[in-house]
């Protein structure tokens, strides 16, 4: 079974600072992609980021980057210069080649931005 | 603009009334699917659909219909709501894979 867990239920960062939220999970399939959701109070579910397994590089947009570890499998996400914006529920989600499109979501990160 | 849209976005209904709620997307994806998200147990797929006439069970079916008569659109049907289906729903639309997905703004959904 795959699997994905996010043990930080909430965290908090001043605005400006940089914060990283975890993300572990478990598949034993080769063919996966990673992925990042931010849902905010309006509770819209937005792409923020995604990893291809077979890539090393790890994937970037803008303030945000990822720190894909794939022998650990880890997929944790680092949010540069925090913005007031930037609150939200964050969801971590794997899907693989068997999956048919099935997205695993972990339970989700509460992030605050304080100003 | 690229979106996908669902209808309506609040609903307050009583058991056993059927309902259904549309989904549509703009975006020519062949893959839809439908979610729910409930506290504690994050978001679980309810159906998907690889294509027009294709549809299959996801995670939680039980309770729930769907049907994929044209590419755009999506809806999920409860042909007798019960209250432990009431949750937030997303539909979501992805192109090939890993079928990249995009979701809709949600859909509140309270039966009494």
């Amino acid at each position: 079974a795959q699997t994905v867990t996010q043990s930080q239920p909430e965290m908090s960062v001043q605005e400006a600072e940089t914060v990283t939220l975890s993300c572990t999970y478990d598949t034993s399939e080769s063919n996966y992609y990673l992925f990042w959701y931010k849902q905010p109070p309006s509770r819209q579910m937005i792409l923020v980021i995604r990893q291809e397994a077979y890539k090393q590089q790890n994937a970037t947009e803008n303030r945000f980057s990822v720190n894909f570890q794939k022998a650990a499998k880890s997929f944790s996400l680092k949010i540069s210069d925090s913005q007031l914006g930037d609150t939200a529920m964050y969801f971590c989600a794997l899907t693989y080649g068997g999956s048919q499109g099935n997205l695993i979501f972990g339970k989700g990160t509460k992030l605050s931005v304080k100003p | 603009e690229a979106q996908v849209t669902q209808n309506p976005r609040y609903l307050i209904t009583v058991t056993g009334k059927k309902l259904t709620v549309t989904c549509s997307q703009n975006m020519n994806h062949e893959y839809m699917s439908w979610y729910r998200q409930d506290p504690g147990l994050g978001l679980r797929q309810i159906y998907y659909s690889m294509n027009v006439e294709v549809t299959d069970k996801g995670d939680v079916p039980e309770g729930y219909k769907v049907s994929r008569k044209e590419k755009r659109n999506f809806p999920l049907i409860l042909e007798s709501p019960s209250p432990n289906q009431t949750s937030l729903y997303f539909c979501a639309s992805g192109g090939g894979f890993p079928y990249e997905q995009y979701f809709g703004p949600g859909t509140r959904l309270t039966v009494t």
